[in-house]
């Protein structure tokens, strides 16, 4: 069965330190979400790319975030520098199209903690 | 700004019995909802949708009932099984742009 992939599962940084997430959709699906989990709170949407154009980023905190999907099939989240605030489950989804009725299927996530 | 929300943070059934998780929402343009069960440590699971022009649908175990008057969606659990001991997030769609908003979630905590 195809899945989202995420890497790696788990990430401890230093504060003030750069760190990277990747994700690899399933193969075919030309929309590409990121998400960030605070514990015991629903996911919020970060970022949303269509292919390799940003479709929304309005949440996504671009003084330290940044997001690219280059050739519009993997992609990486990074933050830099990473603040206390980020410890966070860093979800992946992907979906076959933009539109109504669109199932996102998600990855495990990036369990970041910063310390 | 407008959001989706639940009504229960923590619900505790009995196993076989029924469970039955709400959620409210306030979005009048939202168009298509999902309903997704999440494990401790992993990814929202897909479980149900529906869409506005529905008012039931029905899966294996599962039904999701929507009412658009009061802006209430709820997912029923037929004989629920300590499988199904999750955190369940109610998801709403608005637009054209497949942007999913989700709620805080509903914990399931089903005893033997």
């Amino acid at each position: 069965e195809a899945e989202v992939a995420q890497s790696p599962r788990y990430k401890i940084t230093e504060k003030s330190q750069a760190v990277a997430f990747w994700c690899d959709p399933i193969s075919g699906h030309a929309t590409l979400y990121w998400y960030r989990q605070i514990l015991g709170q629903g996911p919020e949407l970060l970022v949303q790319f269509q292919d390799e154009s940003v479709v929304d980023d309005s949440q996504l905190p671009k003084d330290r975030f940044s997001a690219e999907r280059l050739k519009g099939v993997d992609s990486t989240l990074k933050i830099q520098p990473a603040e206390l605030g980020d410890s966070a489950m860093y979800l992946c989804a992907s979906s076959q199209t933009t539109g109504v009725n669109t199932e996102a299927f998600f990855g495990q996530g990036t369990r970041l903690t910063v310390v | 700004g407008e959001s989706v929300g639940l009504h229960l943070p923590t619900l505790s059934v009995q196993e076989g019995d029924n469970s039955i998780i709400n959620c409210a929402y306030s979005n009048s343009a939202s168009d298509y909802f999902i309903w997704y069960k999440q494990e401790s440590g992993k990814g929202p699971q897909f479980i149900i949708d529906i869409r506005s022009n529905m008012d039931k649908r029905q899966g294996q175990r599962v039904t999701v009932l929507l009412n658009k008057t009061v802006k209430h969606l709820s997912l029923q659990i037929a004989a629920t099984q300590p499988g199904d001991s999750a955190v369940y997030f109610c998801a709403e769609n608005t637009g054209t742009a497949s942007k999913l908003t989700f709620g805080t979630g509903t914990r399931l905590q089903v005893t033997l």
